[in-house]
């Protein structure tokens, strides 16, 4: 069963400075990863994805991630971060194409305090 | 093109009733995958649809129904309604076919409170 573990549930940063939020999974089987945002009462917006290929990926809003196999993680980082950034960031795994399903972890809360 | 709508976005329901919610997916999308969210649990996947077939399902009792239409609009059902039961329920579309990962594009939601 796939799983996924965000290593940390708030992350405060002032403005400007840079960012990386931790996510871990656990799979038998090759993974698709994907990160999300929610902005508050809304639903989730894809900021990237991996699926195969360049193990660094890029997403919208500057954002990027990176997917490490050996250490099965998919770090999200941002080199300088906005106000707009403050959201809640879900990291998701999924284990087959064709799926509807992911597996989501807990959700990171990235505060950017001016 | 449109989103995925969710409808109504907020429902306030006593216990022991049910409650239907809507989804639309976008158009050509034929999987409608639904999550609950609530801050003890996170996201938990209920559900997934597709071409009016429940393809996946999640570890939810059987209070939680789903199915979907020939245009793809997907309906949850929630009977019998318990006051852990207030979540945010979230809707997601996807293709659902050939070489597409499950990209989600999620809606913005409905909002249930059981009192």
């Amino acid at each position: 069963a796939q799983s996924v573990t965000q290593l940390d549930s708030q992350v405060p940063v002032f403005e400007e400075a840079p960012v990386e939020l931790r996510c871990n999974y656990s799979s038998s089987v090759s993974v698709y990863l994907f990160w999300y945002v929610q902005y508050p009462n809304q639903g989730l917006q894809l900021l990237l994805k991996y699926l195969s290929g360049s193990t660094l990926v890029k997403g919208i809003n500057g954002f990027e991630a990176e997917f490490n196999k050996s250490q099965t993680s998919f770090h999200l980082r941002k080199p300088s971060v906005h106000i707009s950034d403050t959201a809640e960031y879900f990291c998701a795994v999924s284990e087959g194409l064709n799926a509807g399903k992911s597996t989501f972890g807990d959700g990171t809360t990235l505060t950017v305090k001016p | 093109k449109a989103g995925v709508t969710q409808t109504p976005r907020y429902l306030i329901k006593t216990r022991g009733q049910q409650v239907t919610l809507s989804c639309s997916p976008i158009s050509g999308h034929r999987s409608v995958s639904w999550y609950q969210q609530t801050p003890g649990q996170g996201l938990q996947f209920l559900f997934e649809y597709f071409s009016e077939t429940q393809r996946n399902k999640g570890n939810f009792p059987g209070r939680f129904s789903g199915r979907q239409f020939s245009n793809s609009r997907s309906e949850m059902n929630v009977s019998t309604l318990e006051l852990g039961d207030s979540a945010l329920y979230l809707c997601a579309s996807s293709l659902g076919w050939g070489q597409s990962a499950p990209v989600h594009t999620f809606g913005s939601g409905t909002r249930l409170t059981v009192v």
